[in-house]
């Protein structure tokens, strides 16, 4: 059984940073394609970042390239996304989702991101 | 970035059969065989309904099946069950934005 648990967000400034971090048990992490997808409130799914299984390849979506950054080890089966230079406009849920199949197959129950003054 | 263009309900009585469509471009949904759909139940995390336009995952229930033609996929949820009442998005591939999302559907059964 898959399971992903995020952890990392919570209330931080604009212009500030944030750690987030997902942690894996279950399944071939490792092996796996990860991403991080985000849910402001009351609104729709948006894809984040993508990274591959060996950390090789890495894609963002427009609005935080520059700002964030995924990373993985899978030494400790972990996934984390560095974010900094905090917007308004990135107060969301975040999840931690598995690749698989051009979508996502499994993922955690997400981390609150709130950036406000 | 768009998202893909989905209506903002859809609704439809118990047993009864409704279509959710998922309109894009030649750059994601006409493109690639890449469009997944998901369920989303209040507070809960997304649920993987179909994959690659027309596969279902492992315990999702035969009820639901996708479709695409041209420019728009559809997602179809026969015998509307009252635990069908979610929102529905679907994704897609795209050659511009590595990947999309659609606007979301609220499904409810009347």
């Amino acid at each position: 059984e898959v399971h992903l648990v995020e952890s990392g967000g919570g209330l931080v400034q604009p212009g500030g940073s944030l750690r987030l971090s997902c942690a894996d048990s279950g399944f071939m992490f490792s092996g796996s394609w990860m991403s991080w997808v985000r849910q402001a409130p009351g609104k729709g799914l948006e894809w984040v970042a993508n990274i591959s299984p060996d950390g090789s390849d890495i894609y963002y979506v427009d609005s935080v390239k520059g700002r964030f950054t995924i990373s993985r080890d899978n030494a400790k089966n972990s996934l984390h996304l560095q974010m900094n230079s905090l917007r308004a406009e990135d107060t969301a849920l975040y999840y931690c989702a598995r690749h698989w199949n051009w979508g996502w197959d499994y993922w955690g129950q997400g981390t609150l991101v709130t950036v406000s003054s | 970035q768009s998202a893909l263009t989905q209506p903002a309900s859809v609704s439809g009585s118990s047993g009864q059969s409704i279509t959710i469509s998922c309109t894009g471009t030649s750059s994601d949904v006409s493109g690639y065989n890449y469009v997944s759909w998901y369920q989303q139940h209040p507070g809960k995390a997304p649920k993987l309904m179909i994959y690659q336009v027309t596969n279902r995952p492992s315990g999702v229930s035969t009820r639901f099946s996708g479709s695409k033609s041209g420019n728009t996929a559809s997602l179809t949820i026969s015998g509307l069950q009252a635990e069908d009442e979610a929102d529905y998005y679907c994704s897609s591939y795209s050659s511009t934005t590595t990947y999309v999302f659609g606007t979301g559907t609220k499904v409810t059964v009347l």
